[in-house]
């Protein structure tokens, strides 16, 4: 079953405007890490925050780890129209070993000129 | 992209055919692997692979198989596909930023079968 759920499932906002996309898990994690996806193409690795961790910033990025309520937050910072894309959080949970991420479903974006 | 390619990138086939699709890296990662990309289902892993011929299994494992001869090269079998089988397959090679374990994509390919 899938680990990560993110939220919303899509979301459409301007440019310069603040994206912030949800994600919630299920079981104890080693770390959380944020992908990107363009329409058609791969995943790239995006940033990671470890599970002692509660902010961690890349950027126009801020990601926020609360692992009492097993929920990760990605806040994008004066959006871009290149910033459309899916975005995607992928747990390291503690009991797979640290060889395989489990990934959400996604939210997939759209900045508006 | 981490040098990653995969082969062809976009395929149709007839359902009880079988499919073939490759994954080629060219920076000696030992561990890679196969995911099925759906709507409504986010990323699944089908298998991974750990070293030359060390396989394991996915979550999404059944009607496919893996094989890994060389380092460079993660095939993935569909002996008979079946229409549940159309997605787009990604590959990925799982290697260690520091003392965390981060994964590269190649670029998919996408499977439909009719």
């Amino acid at each position: 079953s899938q680990q990560g759920e993110e939220d919303p499932q899509a979301l459409s906002i301007q440019e310069g405007e603040n994206a912030t996309m949800n994600c919630s898990y299920k079981t104890s994690i080693n770390n959380l890490q944020w992908y990107r996806q363009n329409s058609g193409r791969g995943l790239v690795h995006l940033i990671l925050i470890r599970s002692n961790e509660r902010e961690k910033h890349s950027g126009r990025l801020r990601v926020t780890l609360d692992t009492s309520k097993k929920s990760s937050s990605l806040l994008i910072t004066a959006s871009r129209a290149a910033d459309t894309a899916s975005y995607f959080c992928a747990t390291v949970s503690l009991n797979s070993g640290y060889s395989t991420l489990t990934f959400g479903k996604g939210t997939m974006l759209l900045v508006s000129p | 992209d981490a040098g990653i390619t995969q082969s062809p990138r976009h395929k149709v086939t007839e359902t009880g055919t079988p499919v073939t699709l490759r994954c080629h890296q060219t920076e000696n990662h030992r561990y890679m692997y196969w995911y099925r990309q759906d709507p409504g289902h986010g990323l699944r892993l089908i298998h991974y692979s750990y070293g030359v011929k060390d396989t394991d299994k996915g979550e999404v494992s059944d009607g496919y198989s893996v094989s890994r001869s060389k380092t460079e090269d993660f095939l993935l079998t569909l002996e008979s596909a079946t229409s549940s089988q159309t997605s787009v397959y990604f590959c990925a090679i799982g290697t260690t930023s520091g003392r965390f374990w981060l994964q590269y994509f190649g670029p998919g390919t996408r499977l439909t079968v009719l």
